[in-house]
């Protein structure tokens, strides 16, 4: 099974900062990565598909980037409403499986 | 719009099963895969399995292969997930969610509100 490793656990940050947020995959799994925010006792959302194509209604302060098994999610300008924890998640090869989370936090 | 419904909260005794359900609307049933993943209290997210509602097609996750069945019914358009032999272990908010194109290789747009699962004795 392919195992996705995020870093950091936590991360504490000033609105209107820029944030970043990596995830790492055990084997190439080429694009085939997502990004997804999961706010407090609510469903995840969709905010970054193939890696990088942000789906739409999502700010654009949110992107995405990398390939093989090296990715990272950007918030280039961190808002309040971004207080969440943020998920990757690989769909490789008829399997499909979660970093375990980053959470957010705003000073 | 895409709408996922998922049933209602289930308390279960150790070793039991549980059914939970998954109604789906607002797009054609049989061209999207259905997927179940778990959430403990506190924890990440767990994919358990998928179907594909056209034909029946499942895949599950290694840590679920020998518990966990998923069905479909077109007719109802509802989507079913029954994990058995259940353990405190298994006590999460389990969601259902549709793959975002009708290929198999796709994350996941919509999702239902989750059903929690507590299984205490």
């Amino acid at each position: 099974d392919i195992q996705m490793t995020q870093s950091p656990s936590t991360l504490s940050a000033s609105v209107g900062d820029r944030v970043t947020i990596s995830c790492r995959a055990s084997q190439s799994i080429s694009t085939y990565l997502a990004w997804y925010q999961q706010k407090a006792g609510k469903a995840p959302k969709l905010l970054i598909y193939q890696a990088s194509s942000l789906e739409s209604g999502v700010p654009s302060r949110f992107s995405g980037s990398g390939s093989g098994t090296e990715f990272t999610l950007t918030i280039s300008s961190l808002q309040p409403e971004d207080l969440a924890t943020y998920y990757c998640q690989h769909y490789y090869d008829f399997s499909w499986a979660f970093g375990q989370g980053t959470k957010v936090e705003i000073k | 719009q895409v709408q996922l419904v998922q049933s209602g909260a289930e308390v279960k005794k150790p070793g039991a099963s549980v059914m939970v359900s998954c109604k789906a609307s607002g797009f054609s049933f049989s061209d999207y895969y259905i997927h179940w993943v778990r959430q403990a209290p506190g924890q990440g997210l767990e994919w358990m399995g998928s179907i594909n509602p056209n034909g029946g097609g499942t895949n599950y996750a290694q840590n679920f292969q020998d518990r966990i069945t998923v069905t479909s019914d077109s007719s109802t358009t509802t989507v079913y997930m029954k994990l058995s032999s259940l353990t405190s272990a298994d006590s999460a908010v389990c969601y259902c969610a549709r793959g975002r194109t009708m290929m198999v290789t796709t994350p996941f747009d919509s999702w239902g509100q989750g059903t929690l699962v507590t299984v205490s004795s």
